[in-house]
């Protein structure tokens, strides 16, 4: 089955500084991947996806790139502030266009002012 | 999005007992899907829970132990059965409501914080 792997668990940056975050997944049929932020107490909020068929997308601080040949896929956030700091989780679609998630194990940033 | 609500919140329960979550979902959508987030974990998927049929489980899970029903296209329910303390977890639900026309986004609920004694 799918395997998501995320790096790093924890991720700490100086406030204006970027942050990037590292997927990788198994299933080569994977067509679509979330990215989600959790506020501590507060429920998964998807803050940008990509799908199979583009290499990059961005909205606004936040970017995603896909590299599908590698199997990696990376959350860019550049002029990181302070209220960027939650746990994010990257997924992957199960058995490409399955309605199914597997979620990476998370990472922890931590953005100081 | 729809809008995705839980019930209850937040429950402390003894052991042995069981506790009915209830997810609503303020359109109709397609899937409905129940997760488990142990503390500092990540999200584990339970089931797919389907409209009309039986729910489709993970590894790992079974319906004895995790019930869980799905009379309509906007409302589920997750039942924990004979509760220890090793179940004492945030339960999730989610929808996939097809936003933008595409069926894998999902939309989390508030949560259930679940504590077994």
């Amino acid at each position: 089955g799918e395997n998501v792997e995320q790096h790093p668990s924890t991720l700490s940056v100086q406030e204006g500084d970027s942050a990037v975050i590292k997927c990788t997944y198994s299933d080569s049929a994977s067509n679509y991947f979330p990215w989600y932020k959790q506020e501590l107490g507060k429920r998964p909020q998807l803050i940008i996806d990509i799908r199979s068929n583009v290499g990059e997308k961005k909205d606004q601080r936040i970017a995603v790139t896909l590299n599908k040949t590698a199997k990696h896929f990376s959350l860019h956030i550049t002029e990181t502030q302070p209220e960027d700091s939650a746990v994010y989780f990257c997924a992957a679609s199960l058995q490409g266009g399955s309605e199914k998630l597997v979620f990476g194990k998370g990472t922890k940033l931590t953005v100081n002012p | 999005s729809a809008v995705i609500s839980q019930k209850p919140s937040r429950d402390i329960c003894q052991r042995g007992t069981s506790l009915t979550i209830q997810c609503q979902v303020d359109s109709q959508v397609t899937m409905m899907f129940w997760y488990r987030q142990q503390p500092g974990q990540s999200l584990t998927l339970i089931a797919t829970a389907n409209q009309g049929s039986e729910a489709t489980y993970e590894s790992g899970f079974v319906i004895d132990k995790f019930p869980i029903s799905r009379p309509n296209l906007t409302f589920s329910t997750l039942t924990v059965s004979n509760m220890s303390p090793e179940d004492s977890s945030i339960y999730l639900c989610s929808d996939s409501s097809g936003g933008g026309g595409h069926p894998e986004t999902q939309y989390f609920g508030p949560g259930t914080r679940l504590l077994v004694l």
